[in-house]
């Protein structure tokens, strides 16, 4: 079954709290990425990882870090959290060799930072 | 500046209705996908289309390069079309760099 899986799927944080979230996928995919959603702007792009520890800064970068250390596993970490970082974060993974530009989301990681 | 724009924001349709969704770019592209996205829910593939006409089921998409925009008709609504229908675009060679409209809300009812 090609999943998607992320934790924790809600969280709330105070400001300069350190936040993890974690990213699974059982495709075997080598590409993966890191989205945030925020009403009227649809999606944007933290972060793009091509491999195991081959990361690629996205549109959105600041604030954030990633880490992947295995091909099935994405993290995305807030070093202490702001206020404005309160949104839901998507990950995201695709194969390169789906030309039909297949891309496969998670559920989403709904993050309050208060 | 905004670089994907959708239109309408909101569409509230009948079941059975058709619904005309659309999405222009402010830059060339060379590939655009449509999304469907449930209330809360995780963001689903419908349709890749980087050019010309593409059919799935009820959906078909048209997208037009040169003049920067893209379409997603939606025939016969149903109340489970109901969620948000975003389109992206990818401005480079790497799959996956999209950037995406706000999406068209789409409520469909009985």
């Amino acid at each position: 079954d090609m999943k998607v899986t992320q934790m924790p799927r809600y969280l709330i944080k105070r400001m300069g709290e350190n936040v993890l979230l974690e990213c699974g996928q059982d495709m075997s995919h080598e590409t993966m990425y890191w989205y945030r959603q925020d009403p009227g702007l649809g999606l944007q792009l933290i972060y793009i990882s091509y491999d195991v520890d081959s990361n690629s800064e996205g549109d959105i970068p600041k604030g954030y870090r990633v880490s992947r250390k295995k091909r099935e596993h994405f993290s995305l970490i807030l070093d202490s959290a702001k206020t404005n970082q309160t949104s839901v974060y998507f990950c995201a993974s695709s194969s390169p060799g789906a030309n039909t530009g297949q891309l496969y989301f998670g559920e989403g990681s709904k993050l309050t930072v208060l | 500046e905004q670089q994907v724009q959708q239109s309408p924001a909101s569409l509230v349709l009948q079941e059975g209705e058709n619904a005309e969704l659309q999405c222009s770019f402010s830059i060339f592209t060379n590939q655009v996908q449509w999304f469907y996205q449930r209330p809360g829910g995780r963001l689903v593939s419908l349709l890749y289309n980087p050019s010309g006409t593409k059919q799935s089921g009820r959906l078909t998409s048209t997208t037009v390069i040169k003049e920067r925009r893209s379409s997603l008709h939606i025939s016969s609504s149903q109340i489970t079309d109901s969620g948000t229908y975003l389109c992206a675009m990818n401005r480079g060679s790497a799959l996956g760099r999209l950037h995406f409209g706000a999406g068209t809300q789409l409520i469909v009812i009985p």
